[in-house]
């Protein structure tokens, strides 16, 4: 079974279009996240959740709204797509206090491309 | 502000020999550190965690070490097979970072060549 899944794998779409990007995991995990990964391959957060609520806001552009239905999931709406926006998207989870724990888990990652 | 650094960036090795892979970080006050494996269009694998409380951990070939009071990590991944081909990362958590946020390095690219 898969841990933590994202739909689609690949995206390609035109600017100025919506899309979204979905993540579940079935891990029980109470804390999920998106992270970016530029073409420059350095991963960086967009967003945490903990149950459900807004943890982390990494001075991304309103243009992404995340949204957490329940702490399964972790959906990535994006709007008015633009050319920079262009790369690999991970949904990633974890359990609360990482310090007892066994650390994220991610999922394998939705390549999105701008044209 | 935590930053995450690795040294080499890309590395090749004949089949056989051991691997050395380099992480340093600018703040030692952390949770814990995570060592990943990501293939090229695939998303990371966790390898090892290292808690603070920890000097290192061990799976199969790997061997990972944690210096918190220097900043420093290494992963040793021992009798490398070209299967080992791949990007590694590090990554720690911060203790005084909200969230839980991992903070990455930039990886060490490996090709171990048959």
């Amino acid at each position: 079974d898969t841990a933590v899944s994202q739909t689609p794998k690949y995206l390609v779409t035109q600017m100025g279009n919506d899309k979204s990007i979905k993540c579940e995991q079935n891990l029980g995990h109470d804390t999920m996240y998106w992270y970016k990964q530029d073409s420059k391959k350095f991963l960086k957060i967009m967003f945490s959740y903990n149950n459900k609520e807004l943890i982390i806001n990494e001075t991304v552009p309103n243009r992404f709204s995340p949204k957490s239905p329940d702490k399964a999931h972790l959906n990535l709406h994006i709007n008015s797509l633009e050319l920079g926006d262009s790369a690999v998207y991970f949904c990633a989870s974890s359990q609360g206090a990482l310090v007892a724990n066994g650390g994220y888990t991610f999922g394998s990652g939705t390549r999105l491309t701008v044209v | 502000k935590q930053e995450v650094t690795q040294i080499p960036a890309a590395l090749s090795v004949p089949e056989g020999e051991n691997l050395v892979l380099n992480c340093s970080f600018t703040d030692s006050a952390i949770y814990n550190l995570q060592w990943f494996r990501q293939d090229p269009g695939k998303g990371l694998t966790s390898l090892l965690l290292i808690q603070s409380s920890q000097r290192e951990q061990t799976s199969g070939r790997l061997n990972a070490s944690l210096d918190k009071s220097s900043g420093r990590s290494t992963l040793y991944i021992a009798a490398s097979q070209p299967g080992d081909s791949a990007t590694y990362l590090c990554a720690v958590i911060p203790v005084r970072a909200a969230g839980n946020k991992l903070t990455f390095g930039g990886g060490t690219r490996v090709l171990v060549k048959p």
